[in-house]
């Protein structure tokens, strides 16, 4: 089965880290760049990170630059996100979401998404 | 950044009735413009992408157009099943934004 399985949410405190994983299943992980987009609850989506199919590209959001970190294991066919000095506004559902095309250095839509994982910030 | 308004914010019509929804870029984003649904505790589902193809499995009453800063989703015949948020959303070289979504719902 196609599929993207996210985990690693929960509560944390302001200014405390926390990592996310999404576990890919059902397609060529290694061949698609990958994206965490986010979404804070009774709001719309916020594109947060991407990367290539070989790592060799990446890319944020200014609200997370320098605080987040996107990796990928292509041997394990599993996406990261570490997150540092987290805020109250970064409080959304975080989906792992693939993009639609093969092979190129950036990425163009998201044309598989997972259920999300939850990221709570509060003290 | 690049900026992507959507209009109405939300739109009420009926089963049957045919729905237009609008997204507008602050600049151009040629064709590089794709739509997704969301229904409620649900994650987003792509629809359209490069502002016109439809993604594997959408049914043929969902179709886009426009380019440069003017797009348009179009539903023909509004299914029970239509009814949901849509999203647009641009890409341009690893800067990504959504417009602030549209709500479908039951007149």
């Amino acid at each position: 089965e196609v599929q993207l399985v996210e985990s690693g949410g929960g509560l944390v405190q302001p200014g405390r880290s926390l990592r996310l994983s999404c576990a890919a299943s059902g397609f060529t992980f290694d061949d698609y760049a990958m994206h965490w987009v986010r979404q804070a609850p009774g709001k719309g989506l916020e594109w947060v990170s991407g990367i290539s199919w070989n790592s060799g590209s990446i890319g944020y959001a200014d609200s997370v630059k320098g605080r987040f970190t996107i990796s990928r294991d292509n041997a394990k066919n599993s996406l990261y996100l570490q997150m540092n000095s987290l805020r109250a506004e970064d409080t959304a559902l975080y989906y792992c979401a693939k993009d639609i095309r093969v092979g190129y250095s950036s990425g163009w839509y998201f044309d598989l998404w997972g259920r999300g994982t939850l990221v709570t910030v509060s003290s | 950044e690049i900026v992507l308004t959507q209009s109405p914010a939300t739109l009420s019509l009926s089963p049957g009735e045919r729905a237009t929804l609008s997204c507008r870029a602050s600049q151009s984003v040629s064709s590089y413009l794709a739509w997704y649904q969301q229904k409620p505790g649900q994650a987003p589902r792509l629809l359209i992408y490069d502002a016109s193809n439809r993604a594997t499995g959408i049914p043929a009453r969902f179709s886009g157009s426009g380019s440069g800063t003017d797009f348009t989703l179009t539903i023909s015949s509004l299914e029970p099943e239509d009814f949901a948020v849509y999203y647009c959303q641009q890409r341009s070289n690893w800067q990504y934004t959504f417009g602030q979504g549209t709500k479908l719902e039951i007149k």
